[in-house]
């Protein structure tokens, strides 16, 4: 089974912060991808990265970069926290692109930005 | 711009009927589509997937329709159950986006007993 893990389930963080956001996967997959998720506007993109130290812009990468020094884990981090930053981020891994993969998700971090 | 769109936030259904999820498309790339279930407070789920060379594909009570020429796929629950109350994301993927998924904007359906 594909376990996907993110370091915290909840975080509240004053406007300004830097946040830190950790992603770890255990099934040795290539790709790893960063969506926010908020009412009405579905999963965004973020970030996405398809190997080590390798990444690439979203849909919405403003605000964000992202950190991936080894296979396993791919960080998100908002360098100076504001409040249309308080969403849900959801973590998500999947294999090498073939026709049939599909992305497995952690549980998400609900962050509120105070 | 949204490529992908499920234009029913909501949808509430009685125990035992069918329900049906639409959503619709507007990039003809796309060649791969999915379907994500979500419970509060928990990460999406992969559901069930279908190919651009077929029109159908059944996994037990989830059914994914897709027809190409009007770009729409929908997902048919049968028969539904209170269990199946969550949000469902419809997904796509194209031969030039790779590993990268579109989502929609996700439909909550609702299962009443």
């Amino acid at each position: 089974d594909v376990k996907v893990t993110q370091s915290s389930r909840y975080l509240v963080k004053r406007t300004g912060e830097k946040v830190f956001l950790e992603c770890v996967q255990d099934m040795d997959h290539e790709n790893m991808f960063w969506y926010r998720q908020d009412p009405g506007l579905g999963l965004r993109l973020i970030y996405f990265s398809y190997d080590v130290k390798m990444k690439e812009k979203g849909d919405i990468p403003e605000g964000y970069s992202v950190s991936r020094e080894k296979k396993e884990r791919f960080s998100l981090i908002l360098e100076s926290a504001s409040t249309n930053q308080t969403s849900m981020y959801l973590c998500a891994s999947s294999p090498w692109d073939r026709v049939t993969d599909t992305q497995y998700f952690g549980p998400g971090t609900r962050l509120t930005v105070l | 711009d949204q490529q992908v769109k499920q234009n029913s936030p909501s949808l509430s259904v009685q125990e035992g009927r069918i329900s049906i999820l639409n959503c619709d498309y507007t990039n003809s790339m796309f060649d791969y589509f999915l379907w994500y279930k979500k419970y509060p407070a928990e990460g999406p789920t992969f559901l069930i997937s279908i190919s651009s060379i077929k029109d159908k594909n059944e996994d037990g009570r989830f059914t994914v329709f897709l027809n190409k020429s009007a770009k729409h796929l929908s997902l048919h629950i049968v028969p539904s159950q209170p269990g199946d109350s969550a949000v469902y994301f419809c997904a796509a993927k194209g031969e030039t986006s790779g590993s990268r998924l579109t989502f929609g904007e996700g439909t909550q359906l609702t299962v009443n007993p």
